[in-house]
């Protein structure tokens, strides 16, 4: 299975600085269709998960700017560039090229 | 709006099986692939296997193979995912996840909390 592997484990950010979480793939997750099959989800507190970025650096519907995505074959990164306190959570990679689908261990934000 | 909406929390002996259920309101369903998701307290996410109801196909990780079964009832929109032998380590929060193909997880259930203890 394809191991996904997010760094830092926890993150403590002041309002208005940038954030950058780091998610590497043990295995490349460009398709022979050229889409690269990796997604950053956010879990506040309490919540079920949700979703953030799709493919890399397509931001989902509703998201906000503050929010990209980059990378490519087994290295990514997802960037707040002015974190705000509703960003706190947990944030998670997750490929889905190949079955079973796996999701990084996750990183945690805190506001300091 | 697709809505899931996941039946009550449960509370199971060891040995036993618990069985959840994941209705969707407001969209499409069989053409969608419902997921279920593990997390343990405390802990990550742990994708345990997946459906097509239009096919009426699943998936599975090899972890839940032999203990997991997961299946999709069409006429009233709703997905299962039956855990047998439960042992306290399954105690955990089980969500089902709705995967459209290009924005996969978009849509989630609220979580059922499974607590397995004498």
């Amino acid at each position: 299975e394809i191991v996904m592997t997010q760094t830092p484990l926890s993150l403590s950010v002041t309002p208005g600085q940038p954030a950058s979480i780091s998610c590497k793939a043990s295995y490349s997750l460009l398709h022979g269709d050229g889409k690269t099959y990796l997604y950053w989800y956010l879990q506040r507190p309490g919540q079920p998960p949700q979703l953030l970025i799709y493919e890399v650096s397509n931001r989902f519907s509703g998201v906000p700017e503050r929010f990209s995505g980059s990378g490519s074959g087994t290295d990514f990164t997802l960037r707040i560039s002015r974190v705000e306190a509703e960003d706190v959570g947990v944030y998670y990679c997750m490929q889905t090229i190949q079955l079973p689908l796996t999701f990084g261990g996750g990183t945690k934000v805190e506001i300091k | 709006q697709v809505q899931l909406v996941q039946s009550g929390a449960e509370v199971k002996k060891p040995g036993s099986s618990v069985k959840v259920s994941c209705k969707a309101s407001g969209g499409t369903f069989s053409s969608n692939t419902i997921s279920w998701v593990r997390q343990a307290p405390g802990q990550g996410l742990e994708w345990m296997g997946r459906i097509i109801p239009f096919l009426d196909v699943a998936n599975y990780a090899q972890k839940f193979q032999d203990r997991v079964t997961i299946t999709a009832d069409k006429s009233t929109f709703t997905a299962y995912m039956e855990v047998s032998s439960l042992r306290s380590e399954d105690t955990a929060m089980y969500y089902c996840a709705r995967d459209p193909g290009a924005t996969p997880f978009d849509v989630w259930g609220q979580g059922t909390m499974v607590t397995v203890s004498s």
